[in-house]
């Protein structure tokens, strides 16, 4: 079945510094979603991306789609305190109507 | 607040014990999702349904079982409860099924403790 793995499962930063986390897919997406979930909540939505090669910014987060469509980034740039917790992707793939969520990178900045 | 409610919040019951969770989705969103998530773990979907019927279904126990009602509220029934079942249990809802590629809203989660 698919599998959606992301890269690292912890990231310790000190406040200020840079923040990546990596999503790969082993099958071709039809569209991939980010979702952000602080410590004790939910997940929240943040961005789908639909295009290959497509990138979109909010602020200092930088969303990426890989031109083939089988992997995704989510780059934080000069993190916060307030960028803590666990993020998501979630990868649709064109074979089945299930969003597969990814183990999640949980992300801890020091300030 | 994200407009998905779910109760109970917090569940503590002993095994094999039958819980209901309950959830309501956001005012005009028609599919419900139901995910598990385990202490440190990712999510891991259950099932969905949309408008009243089930729409897909992911790595659900056959212990388990779920529905949506016409006024589009959904339960999920855990049944022949065990310690491993212990977990966050989420509900979420979108406008439309996945397919149409709508972002889910996630309620507050039942936190389930099974003893």
């Amino acid at each position: 079945g698919q599998q959606v793995m992301q890269i690292p499962q912890y990231q310790h930063v000190q406040e200020g510094e840079d923040f990546t986390t990596y999503c790969n897919s082993s099958t071709t997406l039809s569209n991939i979603q980010w979702y952000k979930q602080r410590p004790g909540g939910h997940p929240v939505f943040l961005i789908q991306l639909v295009k290959s090669g497509e990138v979109k910014k909010q602020k200092r987060l930088t969303f990426q789609f890989g031109e083939a469509k089988k992997n995704s980034s989510l780059h934080i740039t000069a993190t916060q305190t307030t960028d803590v917790g666990t993020y998501f992707c979630a990868a649709l793939s064109y074979n089945t109507d299930k969003l597969i969520f990814g183990t999640g990178t949980r992300l801890q900045v020091f300030p | 607040d994200s407009g998905v409610t779910q109760t109970p919040k917090h569940l503590i019951t002993a095994t094999g014990q039958r819980v209901t969770l309950r959830c309501s989705p956001r005012s005009g969103d028609l599919s419900v999702y139901w995910y598990q998530q385990s202490l440190d773990q990712g999510l891991q979907f259950l099932i969905q349904y949309y408008n009243g019927e089930e729409r897909a279904k992911g790595n659900i126990l056959e212990r388990f079982s779920a529905q949506q009602f016409p006024d589009l509220h959904s339960e999920l029934n855990l049944s022949s409860l065990e310690l491993g079942d212990s977990a966050l249990y989420f509900c979420a809802s979108s406008v439309a099924p996945q397919r149409d590629t709508y972002e889910q809203y996630f309620g507050p989660g039942t936190r389930l403790t099974v003893t």
